[in-house]
């Protein structure tokens, strides 16, 4: 199976800073990739599919790039309500995999 | 809008059977995967499997093949996720989540709220 590698672990941003999270996969698999976001004692909400495309009602501030093993997800300017768990996700290849997270707090 | 619905916590023992459920609505149920992921605590997302409601084509991780069923009516427009069997290793959060494309290999979206269950002597 495809293995998802989340960095860093945990991610300690200002407000209003920008804040860049990475995931690897250990194959090619295209842009079908996307990014959740956890937060504490909620369910999983998605962010972004297709590697770059925003879901419905997400602000423009999260923003996904990258293709085939190298991905990553952006938040221009740090809110307060973004602290959470970010997950990325791969579904090229079967079965579907998650990275383990990234923890993202306010410094 | 779209969403998803489970059921309750459970507390079991382990040995005991169980069945959670998720139910759909306002969209053609029958027409869209639906997956279950499992969260246990502190820990991250996998994956368990999914399920097809329009004809129960199932497939499962390779994690929990043998160990859960997935299952669907389409009358009631809900999945099951059962056990025969439970484990305290069971203990975690499942999450349904629908993949919003005709194809099994897609992204999941909407999720349901949660079901926790544990599995304590």
């Amino acid at each position: 199976e495809v293995v998802m590698t989340q960095s860093p672990a945990t991610l300690s941003v200002s407000p209003g800073e920008r804040a860049t999270l990475s995931c690897r996969a250990s194959q090619s698999i295209s842009s079908n990739l996307a990014w959740y976001q956890q937060k504490p004692g909620q369910a999983p909400r998605l962010l972004i599919s297709g590697a770059s495309t925003r879901a419905t009602t997400i602000p423009a501030r999260f923003g996904g790039s990258g293709s085939g093993t190298e991905f990553t997800l952006t938040i221009s300017s740090l809110q307060s309500e973004d602290v959470a768990i970010y997950y990325c996700q791969q579904y090229n290849n079967w079965p579907p995999t998650f990275g383990q997270g990234t923890k993202v707090q306010i410094k | 809008e779209v969403q998803l619905v489970q059921s309750g916590a459970e507390v079991k023992e382990p040995g005991d059977s169980l069945k959670i459920s998720c139910q759909g609505s306002e969209y053609s149920f029958s027409d869209y995967w639906i997956a279950w992921v499992r969260q246990r605590p502190g820990e991250g997302l996998e994956w368990v499997g999914v399920i097809y409601p329009h004809d129960s084509d199932t497939r499962h991780g390779a994690s929990f093949q043998g160990h859960v069923t997935i299952s669907a009516d389409k009358s009631l427009n809900t999945v099951y996720l059962q056990w025969s069997n439970l484990r305290a290793s069971d203990t975690a959060m499942y999450y349904c989540a629908r993949l919003p494309t005709t194809s099994p290999y897609s992204w999941f979206d909407p999720w349901g709220q949660g079901t926790l269950v544990t599995v304590s002597s």
